[in-house]
This record gives structure tokens, sequence and C-alpha cells, in this order.
């Protein structure tokens, strides 16, 4: 199974930037990067995904390494809405397609 | 747009009964995927359906298990309940199968289930 590798814990003053990091060196040719967040009391709310170009959302950037093997969610200007565990996930390598969900980072904003 | 609607919320069982949990997918959803959530294992795949039909399953025993109707709603069912299987059940619906990366899920916000 493809494996991702995320700082367990990271803070952040609100309205800064913050830079989410994963390592995901086992990545396959096709596996798509995706992430999800998760807030208290409520299921995983998907953010953004990518292939191997940076990508951009309302919601957020990903920027993925020219190897592929790590990647970084970027949240342009943090909010105390945004206190939540980030997912970072690729999918099943076996055929399955499900996702192996790591333990995330769990991020807390600073007021 | 309705989002992915679980019920009930929350559950308390006794060991040893069963379980049915449901789950309504946004509309057009065809693909509907179940995952654990506990503590101590974090999230994990239980399985998932497209079009009636079963197309993966994770590491769990026979006692899940889970099927589709016609209209997408799907339901898990957990038969002789155990004290570990208490944890927050989601369910992720999504446009296309899980084989197709393209395309993200969208989550509900689970059935909270204790197993007393």
């Amino acid at each position: 199974d493809a494996k991702t590798t995320q700082p367990n814990s990271m803070e952040s003053n609100e309205e800064e930037p913050v830079h989410l990091p994963c390592n995901h060196s086992t990545i396959s040719g096709t596996d798509y990067i995706h992430w999800y967040r998760q807030l208290p009391s409520q299921g995983p709310e998907y953010v953004i995904h990518g292939l191997t170009s940076n990508v951009n959302n309302r919601m957020a950037s990903l920027a993925i390494a020219e190897d592929r093997k790590s990647s970084t969610l970027i949240l342009h200007r943090a909010t105390l809405r945004d206190a939540a565990v980030y997912y970072c996930i690729l999918r099943d390598l076996s055929g399955t397609y499900k996702y192996i969900f790591g333990t995330g980072t769990r991020l807390k904003v600073l007021a | 747009k309705a989002g992915v609607t679980q019920t009930p919320r929350y559950l308390i069982k006794t060991r040893g009964q069963q379980v049915t949990l449901s789950c309504s997918p946004i509309s057009g959803h065809r693909s509907v995927s179940w995952y654990q959530q506990t503590p101590g294992q974090g999230l994990q795949f239980l399985f998932e359906y497209f079009s009636e039909t079963q197309r993966n399953k994770g590491n769990f025993p026979g006692r899940f298990s889970g099927r589709q109707f016609s209209n997408s709603r799907s339901e898990m069912n957990v038969s002789t309940l155990e004290l570990g299987d208490s944890a927050l059940y989601l369910c992720a619906s999504s446009q296309r199968p899980t084989g197709d990366r393209n395309y993200g899920y969208t989550f509900g916000s689970g059935t909270r289930l204790t197993v007393v």
C-alpha cells in the first residue's frame, strides 16, 4: 500500500500562511495526491488534489515536488476555522483504489 | 444540493446485538464507501459499492457487511457487536467509482456507535 508521512501536529498564527508537508516516496506514476481535512465532530472534507502540476482552488494550493515524492498543502491565510486534522492520501496501488488514510497533521491556529 | 446523509447520528448497542447504519449519497452519486474511525486505528476502509455491486472490501471480519440499493442508498450491518466496534462510521459518496482517481469524495458526518 502506498503510504504517506506527515508531521503529527503544527501550529500557525491566524492570518499567516501555513505549509503542511507530506512525504510519499512510494507514489506510483499515475497516483493522484488528495488532501482532505477533518474538523471536529465532522467527516473528512475534500480540500484539493493533483497529479504533477501545482493546483489552486478557493480553499488552498497544492505544490507537488518535481519527483512527486512529496507535496505541500498551502493555506494562504489561516483562520480559526482552519483548525483541523489534515490528511494527505494516495490511492491504493493494488487495484482496489481505496483511500489509505494516514494519521494526518493536526493544525492548531492561534488567535 | 443536499450532502451525504447518515442516520442515525448516535447509537448505543449492547454486546452481541446487531446494528444497521444508513447512508444516503448526494443525488447522482453512484459510488458509496464506508470507513470506520477509531482513536487507535484512525480511518480505515470498510467497503465500497458502485451500482449495487461491492467493488472493494477492507480487512474487516465477516460480521461487517453492506449493501447498496437501486437508488444508490447504502446500508452497512454489523452483527454480534463487540466492544471494539465502538467507533465513528463514515459514509462517503462520489460520482465515479473509486477507480477513477481524478475524483474526490464527499463524506457524511458519520454515525457514532457505542457498544456497551
